[in-house]
């Protein structure tokens, strides 16, 4: 069974860059038939789609994100990163990490998310 | 404002039949897969339709999907209290460059 378990800070100052970590366990991100993903949810709100790594270190972003995002992939510890640069409190959200099954782009594991809020 | 238009909310009782839409354009749906997640309270989104009206192992067939033109519907019949959730529809939006979420229905089983 896959798991996805995010972790990073909960508490990010406004300016400052907002980093999480998503580790992956029974299965692997150098499986080239999976995008590794990020989806926010602001509070009370929709979801977001932000963007996914695949294992070769080539990303996708949302365009609206595209100048704060950076992705990186790390096969040797069979886990994928986000970091979201100049936050503001518009970003204070839920982020998930999921899996994509890249033939048809469906997200089929999530992780459980983690809250991250942006406040001085 | 999403580019994948859902209601707010839908209701129905127990042992009922409820649909869910979800409206986009050529840029989107007509043109991709439609996926639905099911979110509970509290937890994170859940697969429930891929390819839009395929079924991942362990969803019951009392959810369905189907998609024509620029929208696609969920449907979820036999209703159950344990149903009541927030559901999203996905795609691709060429245009944009992104994927796309609907805005969520609130599903209350009266």
């Amino acid at each position: 069974q896959v798991r996805l378990q995010e972790s990073g800070p909960g508490l990010v100052k406004p300016s400052q860059t907002l980093s999480l970590i998503c580790t992956v366990s029974g299965g692997s991100i150098s499986n080239g038939d999976f995008y590794w993903s990020w989806v926010r949810q602001h509070p009370e709100r929709g979801l977001e789609w932000i963007g996914y790594i695949y294992y070769t270190g080539t990303t996708y972003d949302n365009p609206s994100l595209r100048s704060r995002i950076s992705m990186s992939a790390d096969t040797s510890k069979n886990h994928f990163s986000l970091r979201l640069s100049s936050v503001t409190a518009a970003d204070t959200a839920v982020y998930y990490c999921a899996r994509i099954q890249a033939a048809a782009g469906h997200f089929d594991y999530w992780g459980q998310g983690t809250l991250v809020t942006v406040s001085s | 404002q999403s580019v994948l238009t859902q209601p707010p909310s839908v209701s129905a009782a127990p042992g009922q039949k409820v649909t869910i839409s979800c409206s986009g354009s050529s840029s989107n749906i007509r043109n991709n897969y439609v996926s639905w997640y099911q979110q509970l309270p509290g937890t994170a989104p859940k697969l429930l339709i891929y390819e839009n009206n395929k079924r991942p192992s362990g969803i019951p067939d009392r959810f369905s999907g189907s998609k024509s033109g620029t929208s696609a519907t969920l449907g979820i019949t036999g209703l159950q209290t344990g149903d009541e959730a927030d559901y999203y529809c996905e795609t691709w939006d060429r245009s944009l460059g992104a994927g796309v979420f609907g805005g969520g229905t609130k599903l209350t089983v009266l």
